[in-house]
């Protein structure tokens, strides 16, 4: 079946610092990948987002790339801020766009 | 354009009782989609419907029910509520168009406290 597995947090990271957050996921035919950001007691935002293998997605200086080879869609960033704080989410929507899948999430703490 | 909008953004209840969440999606998004959120067990799928009709379900028992309108507003249902209902109940939108990638866009939730 489908499913996505991310790193568990938190992740600590001091500002202007380079992240990374790892992404797998479990998927037949050709899904598409997103990256979802929740701030406190917000809903989940769309931060970015691939469709097919190769694809790039970037948003507010985070990208993250579909690769289909080692079924991964690791996010990152070259400088994160005290902002970004927050906790993100990696999802696979299946090729027939009938459910979404959700990781566990990760909390980012980033310190001044 | 507005987003989905959730009503109310909190809500106290008392074991026992029900309680009924409203959702309206973003204009012309067709497909409604509720999910839990606790911190011990993360996001949980409940339901999806489509053109009024409940295409996808959770795990959840009975006690949890959905509908949509014909204007694709959605509302979802707890009788009975139970301590372990206390979550924010999250609800999202999405055209649901085959071989597009199109993500969901999420509500701001409904906190729900049960006492």
């Amino acid at each position: 079946g489908n499913s996505v597995t991310q790193m568990e947090g938190p992740v600590t990271l001091s500002e202007e610092a380079f992240l990374t957050i790892n992404c797998t996921y479990t998927a037949t035919g050709y899904p598409s990948l997103f990256w979802y950001v929740q701030y406190p007691g917000e809903g989940l935002q769309l931060l970015l987002k691939a469709t097919k293998a190769d694809d790039k997605g970037s948003n507010k200086g985070f990208e993250a790339t579909y690769r289909k080879e080692t079924t991964s869609f690791h996010l990152e960033k070259g400088s994160v801020q005290v902002s970004d704080s927050a906790v993100y989410f990696c999802a696979l929507s299946d090729q027939g766009f009938n459910k979404f899948y959700f990781g566990s999430g990760t909390k980012l703490n980033v310190k001044p | 354009k507005a987003g989905v909008t959730q009503t109310p953004r909190y809500l106290i209840k008392t074991r026992g009782q029900q309680v009924t969440l409203s959702c309206s999606p973003i204009s012309g998004h067709r497909s409604v989609s509720w999910y839990q959120q606790t911190p011990g067990q993360g996001l949980q799928f409940l339901f999806e419907y489509f053109s009024e009709t409940q295409r996808n379900k959770g795990n959840f028992p009975g006690r949890f029910s959905g509908r949509q309108f014909s204007n694709s507003r959605s509302e979802m249902n707890v009788s009975t509520l139970e301590l372990g209902d206390s979550a924010l109940y999250l609800c999202a939108s999405r055209t649901l168009t085959r071989g597009h990638g199109d993500g969901y866009t999420f509500g701001s939730g409904t906190r729900l406290t049960v006492v």
